[in-house]
């Protein structure tokens, strides 16, 4: 199975400010890697696909990039509807395999 | 619109068993995979199966948590996907969602339902 780990587990920003996270996979996934957005006691919401690639009507604070093995996930300047729990996920291979999330908490 | 929408969550006792659904609307059902994942309490998300496209010839694949005791069916007649659970075990306790796969290969979850709770104790 590809192992999905993502960097840090948890953040503590301000609104504006300019956010990384990071998702690493244990082999090459070429570019198949989405992210997800998690707000508390709501469904995933998806954002961008094969790594780069804006879902549509996903702001374009939005920005994914990478390929191989190493990924991440920019959003520009931080709004306050973007506190929530990101997620990688792979779908290269079955089975598919998420990283264990990344905490964006309010600073 | 596209909507997905899980029922048939609840309590059971491990070694029990039951029957979650997923009724979508607004697309074409039978032209897509569709996936289910599950997330337990305060944890990540952790994918459960997906069933290909009818006619695919292909079964559906499974997580080894679940692979012998989980059973993804759909009925395109009714634009629905199903799994079953048995041998339900304490840690199998989590909301189970399902997701549409938007794409057949290298696809992505493009959509989810809102989920359902299953509780698996004594």
């Amino acid at each position: 199975d590809i192992q999905m780990t993502q960097s840090p587990s948890s953040l503590s920003a301000s609104v504006g400010d300019r956010v990384t996270i990071t998702c690493r996979a244990s082999q090459s996934i070429s570019n198949y890697l989405n992210w997800y957005q998690q707000r508390p006691g709501k469904a995933p919401k998806f954002l961008i696909y094969d790594a780069s690639s804006l879902q549509s009507g996903v702001p374009s604070r939005f920005t994914g990039s990478g390929s191989g093995t190493d990924f991440t996930l920019t959003i520009s300047s931080l709004q306050p509807e973007d506190f929530a729990t990101y997620y990688c996920q792979q779908t290269y291979s079955i089975p598919r395999t998420f990283g264990q999330g990344t905490k964006v908490e309010i600073k | 619109e596209v909507q997905l929408v899980e029922s048939g969550g609840g309590l059971v006792q491990p070694g029990g068993s039951l029957r979650l659904s997923c009724a979508a609307s607004g697309f074409i059902f039978s032209d897509h995979y569709m996936d289910w994942v599950r997330q337990a309490p305060g944890k990540g998300l952790e994918w459960v199966g997906r069933i290909r496209k009818t006619g695919t010839g292909h079964a559906p694949e499974y997580a080894a948590s679940v692979k012998g005791r989980f059973t993804i069916s759909r009925d395109d007649s009714k634009n629905s996907v199903y799994l079953q659970m048995n041998s339900l075990k304490t840690e199998d306790t989590a909301v189970y969602y399902c997701a549409r796969d938007g794409r057949d290969y290298g696809g992505y979850f493009d959509y989810w339902g809102q989920g359902t709770l299953v509780t698996v104790s004594s």
